[in-house]
Order: structure tokens, then sequence, then C-alpha cells
């Protein structure tokens, strides 16, 4: 059973957009979610976090908006860029303990 | 500089023919874990390991098996491969405490 769902499964702008991508958990205990970053041939680095104490992270054109009471969070990327494109994931864990991943997204910027 | 290194990248098998890939972290992480990366199922933990001779199941540990002998080291076991075990592999390791996995580059394993 998969304890995060992450949505689109692939998703496609033009430069310049903001790509939105949502995940949504089921377990309230959960206390730090971070969202990953591929590139092909690579492992997945971490991009962005957030607790569930503040309703929203920014980080140069990356930002986490989160939503305690609906159990969501989401990760838009503004000005996207062609070198945006990679497959991006979000995860959840509690208390820094093992790390549950959503199935991902695939995210292309054409230019 | 800091890295978590697999081995191999890729690795082609016959079913039922033993094979271990290497994980080794430089970062002298007390947290280690392997998941597999499948189209569509995302990133899904096989086993972790809180600190030497600690190790535990994750979501998908059948079919697997690892040693945390030393620190740095946390090897991936497959005992009698099968092609269900066709898969992306990702070693990753974090400090006690910290939040952000460190991954490998990964390792394309394919049983025939």
């Amino acid at each position: 059973q998969q304890q995060v769902k992450q949505s689109p499964q692939s998703l496609i702008v033009q430069k310049g957009g903001i790509p939105i991508i949502n995940c949504a958990y089921e377990n309230t205990a959960f206390d730090y979610f971070p969202w990953y970053q591929q590139f092909p041939g690579k492992g997945p680095a971490l991009l962005i976090a957030i607790r569930p104490d503040v309703s929203e992270k920014k980080e140069g054109r990356f930002t986490i908006s989160f939503n305690k009471s609906a159990k969501q969070f989401s990760l838009h990327i503004m000005d996207s860029q062609p070198g945006d494109s990679a497959t991006y994931f979000c995860a959840a864990s509690t208390s820094g303990s093992r790390l549950t991943f959503g199935e991902g997204t695939q995210l292309t910027v054409n230019p | 500089e800091a890295q978590v290194t697999q081995n191999p990248r890729y690795l082609i098998t016959v079913t039922g023919k033993k094979l271990t890939v290497t994980c080794s972290q430089n970062m002298n992480h007390e947290y280690m874990s392997w998941y597999r990366q499948d189209p569509g199922l995302g990133l899904r933990q096989i086993y972790y390991s809180m600190n030497v001779e600690v190790t535990d199941k994750g979501d998908v540990p059948e079919g697997y098996k690892v040693s945390r002998k030393e620190k740095r080291n946390f090897p991936l076991i497959l005992e009698s491969p099968s092609p269900n075990q066709t898969s992306l592999y990702f070693c990753a390791s974090k400090r006690t405490g910290g939040d952000g996995y460190t991954f490998g580059s990964g390792t394309r394993l394919t049983v025939v």
C-alpha cells in the first residue's frame, strides 16, 4: 500500500511555465516532507524539504506548499527551464527515520 | 568528495546465480538503506541499517539479504535472483538524526 501518492505521473511544460506536482499522504505521524530530483543515470538528490509547522518554504525557484489538514503537499517550480527536466519524487518520514517515496513525476520542460 | 559508491553500475545475470551489490560511504553515516526503483512504483525500501550489526526489513525485503559488519559498507545480497528482481537499485546513507539522504548512482540489474 502506497502511503504517499504522487501526481501527475508525467508533466510537460514550456520554458517559463510553472509545473506543479502534488503529493498526498495518509500517516499523520509523518513530520518531514522532502522532494528529490533525479536526472537520468543519477541517484536522487535532495532538492527541498519542509516540516509541518510551516505552510510554505521557498528555495530559489522551488517552493513547497504544505496543507496539514488536507494531508497534502506540492512542489512548484517557478520560471521553469529545460535544465529542470528530470524525475521528481516526494517523500515523507517520521522523526528522521526511513523515507517513504511517492511514485515519481517525469517533468519535461520544452525550450 | 563525500559520496556513496555502488558497484557494479550494470549487471546482467541468470536466474539462481548468487550476486552481491556493494555499497560504501565515506561520510561516517550511521544510517544506510537500499531501495529499488521501478517505473510507476517510485523508490521502495528493501532493507535499512541504523548502525553496525543493526539491520531491519523495509517494505520489499523478500529475496534479499544485507549485512553491516563495518560502518562504511552495506552490501546487498541476492542469494537466488529471479527475473522479478530486475530493477534499478540505489544505496543511500544519512547521519543519525539527519534528514537528507545521500544516494549512490545506482545499479541496474537484469536477471534473465
